[in-house]
């Protein structure tokens, strides 16, 4: 079965700087999506990028780009000029071709210190 | 605007008694789901459905059951066989294209008295 792995609970940042959230996933499947999503406190959940498998050039949002290392099944948030709105739970997701089920990490809490 | 509608935002349950849970989305979407959410364990599906009149056990449906009469609406009924339903649950739907993400409700917390 597919899994999705955030060895990070927890991660701080300080304004301005540079932070990377890791995501690992285990899947036998060649053709697949990535994503990842924020949680702020309001606990909406906000789409931030998203990857598609057979796609070598990462992702990239304005201050959010992606390391996707398909061989090594490795899915990294780089966020840049870390701001104080980053701050919220980030969820790594794995969609699943097969079933259509997307199946996500136990997410990362980032902090932003001013 | 489109979107997600979950209902209500906070919902309270007595031993022993089911409370169902609403969502509704006016996207067109054909696939929803249901996830529950505790601390820690990020996001945990409790059932999907793809089409109309057919829907899918998830990883943890023992004391949930849902349906799915319409299109637009899929509701989540938290039995009493579920003997720990304090959570937050989400409803998502999405388009049946693994390229587009899902679109999430705002939750419901549920807690028990």
């Amino acid at each position: 079965a597919q899994t999705v792995t955030q060895s990070q609970p927890e991660m701080s940042v300080q304004e301005a700087e540079t932070v990377t959230l890791s995501c690992t996933y285990d899947t036998s499947e060649s053709d697949y999506y990535l994503f990842w999503y924020k949680q702020p406190p309001s606990r909406q959940m906000i789409l931030v990028i998203r990857q598609e498998a057979y796609k070598q050039q990462n992702a990239t949002e304005n201050r959010f780009s992606v390391n996707f290392q398909k061989a090594a099944k490795s899915f990294s948030l780089k966020i840049s000029d870390s701001q104080l709105g980053d701050a919220a739970m980030y969820f790594c997701a794995y969609a699943d071709s097969g079933t259509y089920k997307y199946i996500f990490g136990t997410g990362t809490r980032l902090k932003v210190l001013a | 605007d489109g979107g997600i509608t979950q209902s209500p935002k906070y919902l309270f349950r007595k031993e022993g008694q089911n409370v169902t849970l609403s969502c509704e989305q006016n996207l067109n979407h054909d696939a929803m789901y249901w996830y529950r959410q505790d601390p820690g364990q990020g996001l945990r599906l409790i059932y999907y459905s793809q089409i109309v009149n057919d829907f899918q056990k998830g990883d943890i449906a023992e004391g949930y059951s849902v349906s799915r009469e319409k299109k637009e609406s899929f509701p989540l009924t938290v039995t009493s066989a579920q003997k720990n339903p304090t959570a937050f649950y989400l409803c998502a739907s999405s388009i049946e294209q693994l390229n587009q993400p899902q679109h999430f409700g705002d939750g419901t917390r549920l807690s028990i008295l």
